[in-house]
């Protein structure tokens, strides 16, 4: 399994611009989950989904769009690109723990975005 | 509203000097309590979950340990490849929760040779 998968690795905007920001994962985990990190904090959540057409906002949704089509597949989208937006975006995917049990989330490896 | 604070906000340590990571937490119910490593440039990597006060997880010279308001991660002799970021995350009971996690803003620890 290839696990959590993001691309692109880089990407530099400008304002204004649009983009969209791919997770792919390959363990049928039903949740998926994306984060901002800003440097020197923690992370953020943004939206989540717990299935295929459903979807939630997190901590941090605004400017941010989302949609579930697939179990593999949790894109972010951008519309309007801004400098606040500059960060690096982490997608996640929870494997089910035991009933009662707390769920572990798994990471893809990052996209870090600029706004300029 | 669930909250994790990490202190101290940096740690530099000599090869073979032991310390610790505090993980102070508030939270409607834990479910799991979370110690992720993050290298720079990388994705967080899991390393422990806790579920309750008095449990104890042990990983090569890492340990994490868990009362009802905090998690410590205890660092043994660290050697240099140990330099990294930890976060701490928990996890709240609830069907609607998503099983989202609330994360701590990370402790960057630094082992010098």
């Amino acid at each position: 399994n290839a696990g959590v998968t993001q691309t692109p690795k880089f990407r530099i905007l400008k304002i204004g611009q649009s983009m969209t920001l791919q997770c792919t994962q390959d363990m049928n985990h039903n949740y998926m989950y994306w984060y901002r990190q800003d440097p020197g904090m923690g992370l953020k959540l943004i939206y989540y989904s717990v299935g295929a057409g459903i979807t939630d906002k997190g901590e941090v949704p605004n400017g941010y769009n989302v949609s579930r089509s697939t179990t593999e597949d949790f894109p972010l989208r951008l519309e309007l690109a801004a400098p606040s937006q500059t960060s690096v975006y982490f997608c996640a995917s929870i494997l089910r723990g035991l009933a009662g049990r707390a769920d572990t989330q798994y990471f893809g490896p990052g996209t870090r975005l600029t706004v300029l | 509203e669930d909250q994790v604070t990490q202190s101290p906000e940096a740690l530099r340590l000599q090869e073979g000097e032991s310390s610790s990571l505090n993980c102070s937490y508030t939270v409607s119910g834990l479910r799991g309590l979370f110690w992720y490593r993050q290298d720079p440039g990388k994705g967080p990597e899991f390393l422990f979950t806790l579920y309750s006060a008095g449990e104890e997880k042990e990983k090569e010279r890492l340990k994490a340990t868990l009362t009802k308001k905090e998690s410590f991660l205890h660092i043994t002799a660290p050697k240099p490849e140990d330099s990294a970021t930890y976060l701490c995350a928990v996890q709240a009971r609830g069907e609607t929760s998503g099983s989202r996690l609330t994360f701590g803003e990370g402790t960057q620890l630094t082992v010098n040779p």
